[in-house]
Parts: C-alpha cells; sequence; structure tokens
C-alpha cells in the first residue's frame, strides 16, 4: 500500500473560521509534510515531522498549525487565514526524513478562502 | 542556491515520443525524481534515478542523467492521451535530507 489519504477534498472556509485539514498513511513511513501548491506552480514545502517531531518549518505564519498526533497521522490546523492561503495542500511521506528518499503524495486538500 | 529548471510547454502527435529535460544545480543530490500531476490531482511518484546511475528504464518511461552537465531527461515513448499532464522534475536537496526541490513543471499536451 502506497496510499497516501487526504480529507476533505475541498474546502471553503471563511477569514474567520477555524478549520483542520488531516493526511494519513499506513505505509510505516515515519516523516510526513505539508506542502502549498498554488496554480501552475510546484509545491511549496511548509512542515515536515520526523519521528513525531518538527524538524522543519519553513517559516510560515502562525495562522498555519501543524500537528503530528501518531506517526500515521498528520494535521494541519488553520485559523484567520487570508484569500491569498487558498491553494492546493498536500501531504506527502517518506521512510524517515533522515537521509535523501522518496516522498510519496497524496491527492491534496484544494482551499478556497472567502 | 538550488535551482531546477524545465521548459514549460511541450506538445507531442499522439504515438510519438515525448522527451522532456530538466538541468538541475546541486551535485549532492542522491535522487533525481519524476513526479506526474493530473488536473486537479495531486504529485505521483512516476520514476527516480540514483545518481549514481546513468538510465533507467521502466516499461514506456526512460530516464537519463548526465551527472557531468546536471542534466536529467524522461522519455515517454507511445505517448497517449492519459500522458496529458503537469511533469515535475525534483533533485533531493543535498544539505537537508527532508528537502525535495521542484522545478516549475513542464505542461504535455498531446495531439492527436
Amino acid at each position: 500500500d502506497t496510499e497516501v489519504t487526504q480529507t476533505p477534498k475541498h474546502l471553503v472556509m471563511g477569514m474567520t473560521n477555524k478549520k483542520s485539514l488531516k493526511c494519513e498513511q499506513h505505509m510505516g513511513h515515519r516523516a510526513m509534510y505539508w506542502y502549498k501548491q498554488k496554480a501552475k506552480k510546484p509545491p511549496e514545502l511548509m512542515f515536515v515531522y520526523s519521528y513525531e517531531k518538527l524538524s522543519i518549518n519553513e517559516s510560515v505564519p502562525s495562522r498555519f498549525s501543524p500537528e503530528c498526533p501518531n506517526s500515521s497521522l498528520l494535521n494541519l490546523h488553520l485559523h484567520a487565514l487570508q484569500p491569498e492561503d487558498s491553494a492546493l495542500y498536500l501531504c506527502a511521506s517518506s521512510q524517515d526524513g533522515v537521509k535523501q528518499e522518496t516522498q510519496y503524495f497524496g491527492p491534496g486538500t484544494r482551499l478556497l478562502v472567502l | 542556491g538550488e535551482d531546477v529548471e524545465q521548459s514549460l510547454f511541450l506538445s507531442v502527435r499522439e504515438g510519438d515520443s515525448s522527451v522532456i529535460n530538466c538541468t538541475y544545480t546541486d551535485s549532492s543530490s542522491t535522487y533525481l525524481y519524476w513526479y506526474k500531476q493530473e488536473p486537479g490531482a495531486g504529485l505521483q511518484l512516476l520514476t527516480y534515478i540514483f545518481s549514481n546511475m546513468d538510465m533507467k528504464q521502466d516499461q514506456r518511461l526512460t530516464v537519463l542523467l548526465n551527472k557531468k552537465d546536471k542534466h536529467l531527461s524522461l522519455r515517454i515513448a507511445d505517448t497517449q492521451t492519459g500522458d496529458s499532464a503537469i511533469y515535475f522534475c525534483a533533485e533531493g536537496e543535498g544539505s537537508s535530507a527532508s528537502k525535495i526541490i521542484f522545478g516549475s513543471g513542464t505542461r504535455l499536451s498531446i495531439r492527436p
């Protein structure tokens, strides 16, 4: 099973809302990632968790708050977002994030902030 | 800093071969990747190559790596309409185990 699942597929939220994106993998991977992808652009790394600890935060605004409750799950909590945060949010996982290794991506959550 | 460059568009006739080219800058990358993204979808790992290899073949896909010139290519034989997508070249960032640097993506369109 090389599948990474993400929910919801689509999300529309107002600037005052609080919502969460969820990601799950059952490949036994110990590294999980959040990426943001704007239209016609490549994915941009936001956060990396390795062994349930945050190892990389690419200077992401605090209105995005990641959480890794266990090795299979990764959440992204959203609060007070701006319209420019509208994008496709992609989750990925890899073996452990300690060495260069292949990342497997989920289908993404398409977020629209009104 | 690290950079990955690709041409933005490629149009090929159905049944012909497609060749998508990419140049990268980080000579310490261990892995180089090709990802495919169909409209509205996530990224699908197509194939990858270790930096100590020159070529890798997987069914209709052939990856060629020229380390001296830091040039990577993806050849798709017998291109089909289902191959229409954006293809991202990516390199593992040498200084950080977790980071992948993506190119801007090449949009492949198939004409009948």
